[in-house]
């Protein structure tokens, strides 16, 4: 069980929007840590989607977006496109556990 | 463009060490800028942080799998290393070499990784 949780799937059609959420608790995204997103494709490495809670590194479209409230966050994706079907994790640190911690993983299906 | 490359067995027999090489390329792992970690994923499963190192050899590993980790530095090929003892099934996973983006170590993303590799554990 994850120390950060994500529900295991979501879906939309082409050109929704559709949100994955992240919740943790106070020792983590409670406690101000940062979360990052990534998205793995199948059979490929995770990719950095968005860092510092809502920042995209250079070349991520602005389709995807990150916020974070209290002990949750949030990454939104619009517009969704077929090549968005991929597992999304979050990410953060639990200062309780002094460990990195992941979300179980999100899929995201394009209906 | 920075590239990270993991090598090492692909088949490890239960009860031995684990060890894995990543080797770094189109950059300098001996930056300040940066701290570098090895994460794995069970197959069908999700990622785990095993630990990470900064050039000067300091190390975060997590408590979890503490008593069974060293991770080192050789700077002088631009790698970092894994090893990982006593393995059983449960260690069978693929395994990613990463780079932190910056040197909050725990605290930052990881903004380039490694392709994997497959290591299973079985006898």
């Amino acid at each position: 069980q994850s120390v950060l949780t994500q529900p295991p799937s979501v879906s939309g059609a082409p050109g929704q929007r559709v949100t994955i959420s992240c919740t943790g608790s106070s020792s983590n995204i409670g406690a101000g840590y940062d979360v990052h997103w990534y998205q793995q494709l199948p059979g490929t490495a995770p990719k950095l989607l968005i860092y510092g809670n809502s920042n995209r590194p250079s070349g991520v479209p602005d389709r995807f977006s990150g916020s974070k409230s209290g002990t949750s966050a949030s990454l939104a994706i619009s517009g969704l496109q077929a090549e968005d079907e991929a597992d999304y994790y979050c990410q953060s640190y639990d200062s309780s556990l002094s460990v990195v911690v992941f979300g179980g993983g999100t899929k995201l299906t394009v209906l | 463009q920075l590239q990270l490359q993991e090598s090492g067995p692909g088949l490890v027999k239960p009860s031995e060490t684990l060890s894995l090489t990543c080797t770094v390329s189109g950059g300098s792992i001996s930056s300040s800028s940066y701290y570098w970690g090895w994460i794995r994923q069970p197959p069908g499963k999700g990622l785990e942080w095993i630990g990470s190192i900064y050039y000067s050899g300091s190390t975060y590993y997590n408590p979890s799998l503490k008593s069974r980790v060293t991770i080192s530095v050789d700077t002088s090929k631009n790698q970092f290393s894994l090893k990982l003892s006593s393995v059983t099934a449960a260690d069978t996973a693929v395994y990613y070499c990463a780079r932190h983006r910056g040197i909050a170590a725990r605290l930052e993303p990881l903004d380039y990784w490694g392709q994997g590799t497959l290591v299973t554990v079985s006898s």
